[in-house]
This record gives C-alpha cells, sequence and structure tokens, in this order.
C-alpha cells in the first residue's frame, strides 16, 4: 500500500525556521514534491526531490532520504506570508506514476 | 501566459444530479491531472489525461469520468452526485505525461457543493 505520514499543525514565530517531516511508503519511488497551499487557493510548486540530498531555494530547502522513506522541507526566516498548508506528495511506481497525498501541514506563523 | 482556468468556480447541485467540470491547461501544456480536495481526505488523484488518452487513474468509483479534446481542454464528469462528493476539485496541467512528475500548475478548483 502506499502511505504518507506529516504532521497537522505547527506554529512558529516570524523569522524562525521551521521544518515539516514526512515520512512515506510507496510501491516504488519515483519523486517527491512539496507543494504550498494558502487557504481557499490552489496548490502551488515548491520542490522536487528525486535523488537523496538537500535542494535549496531561497528561503526554502527540501531534502530527501529514498533509504529511510523520509523527507523534510525547511522553511526560514519565517515570514507571515508563509502560514499555509505544505502537502508532502509521493510518487510511486515508475510505469503509472501512482500518487500519496499527505493530508498537509498547516503552519502559522505569529509576529 | 494564461493560466489554468476551471469553469465553474462555484456550482451546487442536487443528491443524483450530475455536474460537469471543465479545465483549460496553460497553453501548450499536454498533462491535464484532476484531483478532489475535501477537509476530512485531503488531496486525492482522480485521473490524468495526455494526448486525448486516460494515462492514470486514482480509486474512485465509475460515476467520476473524464475526457480531454485535442486543445487539450479537459472536461471531468461526475454522474448521480452523493453528498460525499462535495469538495473542491483541482486540476493541473503539466508539459509531459506523469501527473506530478513534472512541475505541475495547479487551476484555482471548483467548489462543488452537493445539497
Amino acid at each position: 500500500g502506499q502511505n504518507i505520514d506529516q504532521p497537522t499543525e505547527m506554529t512558529a514565530t516570524e523569522g524562525a525556521i521551521v521544518q515539516i517531516n514526512c515520512t512515506y511508503q510507496t510501491s516504488g519511488f519515483n519523486g517527491l514534491f512539496w507543494y504550498q497551499q494558502h487557504a481557499g487557493e490552489a496548490p502551488t510548486f515548491l520542490s522536487y526531490n528525486v535523488l537523496d540530498g538537500l535542494e535549496e531555494k531561497g528561503r526554502f530547502s527540501s531534502f530527501l532520504s529514498r533509504s529511510k522513506g523520509y523527507s523534510y522541507l525547511l522553511l526560514k526566516e519565517l515570514q507571515m506570508k508563509d502560514s499555509a498548508s505544505y502537502l508532502c506528495v509521493a510518487v510511486g511506481e515508475s510505469n503509472d506514476y501512482k500518487l500519496s497525498f499527505g493530508a498537509g501541514t498547516t503552519v502559522t506563523v505569529r509576529a | 501566459k494564461a493560466g489554468v482556468t476551471q469553469t465553474p468556480r462555484y456550482l451546487i447541485k442536487t443528491r443524483g444530479q450530475q455536474v460537469t467540470l471543465s479545465c483549460s491547461p496553460i497553453s501548450g501544456h499536454r498533462s491535464v491531472s484532476w484531483y478532489q480536495q475535501t477537509p476530512g481526505q485531503g488531496l486525492q488523484f482522480l485521473f490524468e489525461y495526455f494526448s486525448e488518452t486516460q494515462r492514470n487513474k486514482g480509486n474512485f468509483p465509475g460515476r467520476f469520468s473524464g475526457r480531454q479534446f485535442s486543445n487539450s481542454r479537459s472536461e471531468m464528469n461526475v454522474s448521480t452526485l452523493e453528498l460525499g462528493d462535495s469538495a473542491l476539485y483541482l486540476c493541473a496541467s503539466s508539459q509531459r505525461q506523469g501527473a506530478l512528475n513534472t512541475e505541475a500548475f495547479f487551476g484555482q478548483g471548483t467548489r462543488l457543493t452537493v445539497v
């Protein structure tokens, strides 16, 4: 079967760092995405990891360990606009790209 | 360039009716994927169309169907609506097949309420 686990909620203060962990179990593996979704809006692409290691994009970084079935999204220098839900999405079998979505982690940034 | 356009934005239907939702992808994108998002179940994959053919399918009943036209626009149809079908329906377009295998761009969604 396929399973994604990520925390439901996280709270942090402006300027701080928050790390959102995601563990996954999929039949085969073809990459892991992180998406950001503000309330009432469509998800927007943040990152895609298919190889082990850290990918940095400005204030956001994403890490993947395929052997551990583990990823995290690191948000640095938090801003109020970063308050949103962050979705972890694992892509499974290589032939038909089965998708496993996490329920999303709601991050609240406080002043 | 224009983004992904979904119509209508909001829809109210009664149980037993059917509904058709439309998604126009970004120009040049050939893949359109559909998703259902509910507070209880989160985001769930419905199906993906590429070059007018359904390539991938999630675990939804046959009441949920779709199609894609030669201009890559896609429609999703839900027949015999149930209260549990109330959700935000999102479509995403990308250049290549594989749903989220490449960077996908989401539309604003259609909020369907079944009463």
